[in-house]
């Protein structure tokens, strides 16, 4: 059974860098009939694509968070990464890694929250 | 890109059928077939009930069901039952590699 896993520091200060990283167990990440992704949900609000990472590291971002996102991935450790940077109050969310395939996501981690605050 | 317009709040008694819309436009609904529903209940990672405008993963009930027309894809959920009180998202690819949410409709179970 397919499972992923955030994690990472669920409090960042103003203006430094967010980085959280996805563990996948139960399934290679090298599989070439997937994109991982991470997608956020601010409290009490709707979900919003962040970006996605292929096998072979090509990533795609939503043009809103482009110029603030990097996305990595890891084979070795079946791990993808998400560093967000100048981050502000407006990037306190819960944050999802999930599986996607065919622009659909059928599988979720648990997600986690990350609170930006001084 | 903006976000998909869906109603806020929807509901229905048990056993009724409700539908949610979710409206885009010409560049991600109405352009493309990869219109994905999502229901979370509250602390909840969100799960994929239908993708691709109609089709359904398996497990999920044949009660729901997807449609597409024009700009808007609508979510029908057949005979209510108390477990479907949640929260639902529509999604749509919407070219050069994006995609883009609707901002979601809490479906009550009256």
């Amino acid at each position: 059974q397919l499972q992923l896993q955030e994690s990472g520091p669920g409090l960042v200060r103003p203006s430094e860098t967010l980085s959280l990283t996805c563990t996948v167990s139960g399934d290679s990440i090298t599989s070439r009939s997937f994109y991982w992704d991470w997608v956020r949900q601010p409290p009490e609000k709707g979900l919003e694509w962040i970006g996605s990472v292929y096998y072979s590291g090509i990533t795609h971002y939503n043009p809103s968070l482009k110029s603030r996102v990097t996305m990595s991935i890891d084979p070795s450790k079946n791990q993808f990464s998400l560093k967000l940077s100048s981050v502000t109050a407006a990037d306190t969310a819960v944050y999802y890694c999930a599986r996607q395939r065919e622009y659909n996501y059928n599988y979720w981690g648990q997600g986690t929250l990350v609170t930006v605050s001084s | 890109q903006s976000a998909l317009t869906q109603p806020p709040s929807a509901s229905g008694s048990p056993g009724q059928s409700v539908t949610i819309s979710c409206t885009g436009t010409s560049s991600d609904i109405a352009a493309y077939n990869y219109v994905s529903w999502y229901q979370q209940h509250p602390g909840e990672a969100p799960k994929l009930m239908i993708y691709e405008v109609t089709k359904r993963p398996s497990g999920v009930p044949n009660r729901f069901s997807g449609s597409k027309s024009g700009n808007t894809a609508s979510l029908t959920v057949s005979g209510l039952q108390a477990e479907d009180e949640a929260d639902y998202y529509c999604c749509s690819y919407a070219g050069s590699n994006n995609r883009v949410f609707g901002g979601g409709t809490r479906l009550t179970v009256l």
